[in-house]
């Protein structure tokens, strides 16, 4: 099974600023076949289901704001928020789906 | 608009049994491996199993192999999780999850096991 570790594990930053959460996976998540790295981000608030922020590393979803961006391939990723706004206060969760299991990262929790 | 929808959830007794529907609209699920998410309260995200585009094909994690089945019936564009021998720790909110292409999530369904 592919392990993905999310680091940190909790992030507290001020508004205005950028946060930065990493993600590494044990194996590279990379699909050759399409070139594509198989890798997902999720915010998700109490109460509410996870919701799409990233995929294939770096596509953000419709309606996310530009604020939101994700890098990196093969094994290590990153997600950024440029400018952190109050709303943005949640976990962050990685996701690769590369093969079966599909595996997630512990979570971040991100604070002000 | 893309839409999945899970049901069945509720209060049930360990040992006992319960199937969880998905239902979709906004594309045929024919065309897509469709899988089960899981998340006991105030924990992370578990996979839980998914089911070839076909149904031909199920892959189960190790903690609910023997004890659910996925199916689906792609006439009518519905995912089933059938959850048999209950335990405490099946506790949780089930989620529908597309993840090819852009992953599509449902709202999930509330699973609670106790006695």
């Amino acid at each position: 099974d592919i392990v993905m570790t999310q680091a940190p594990e909790s992030l507290a930053v001020s508004l205005g600023e950028r946060a930065t959460i990493n993600c590494k996976s044990s194996q590279s998540v990379l699909s050759t076949s399409i070139n594509k790295n198989s890798l997902a981000w999720y915010q998700q608030k109490p109460g509410q289901p996870p919701k799409l922020l990233i995929y294939w590393a770096s596509i953000r979803d419709s309606g996310v704001p530009d604020r939101f961006s994700g890098s990196g391939s093969g094994t290590d990723f990153t997600l950024t928020i440029s400018s952190l706004q109050a709303e943005d206060v949640a976990m962050y969760y990685c996701q690769h789906y590369a093969t079966t299991p599909i595996t997630f990262g512990q979570g971040t929790r991100l604070e002000i | 608009e893309v839409q999945l929808v899970e049901s069945g959830g509720g209060l049930f007794q360990p040992g006992g049994s319960v199937r969880l529907s998905c239902a979709v609209s906004g594309f045929t699920i024919s065309n897509y491996f469709m899988h089960w998410v899981r998340q006991a309260p105030g924990k992370g995200l578990v996979w839980v199993s998914r089911v070839s585009a076909d149904g031909s094909d199920t892959k189960y994690a190790d903690s609910v192999k023997g004890r659910f089945t996925t199916s689906r019936d792609n006439a009518g564009n519905t995912v089933y999780l059938q959850m048999n021998s209950l335990r405490v720790e099946d506790t949780g909110v089930y989620y529908c999850v597309r993840l090819a292409e852009v992953p599509k999530w449902g709202p999930g369904t509330l699973v609670t096991v106790s006695s």
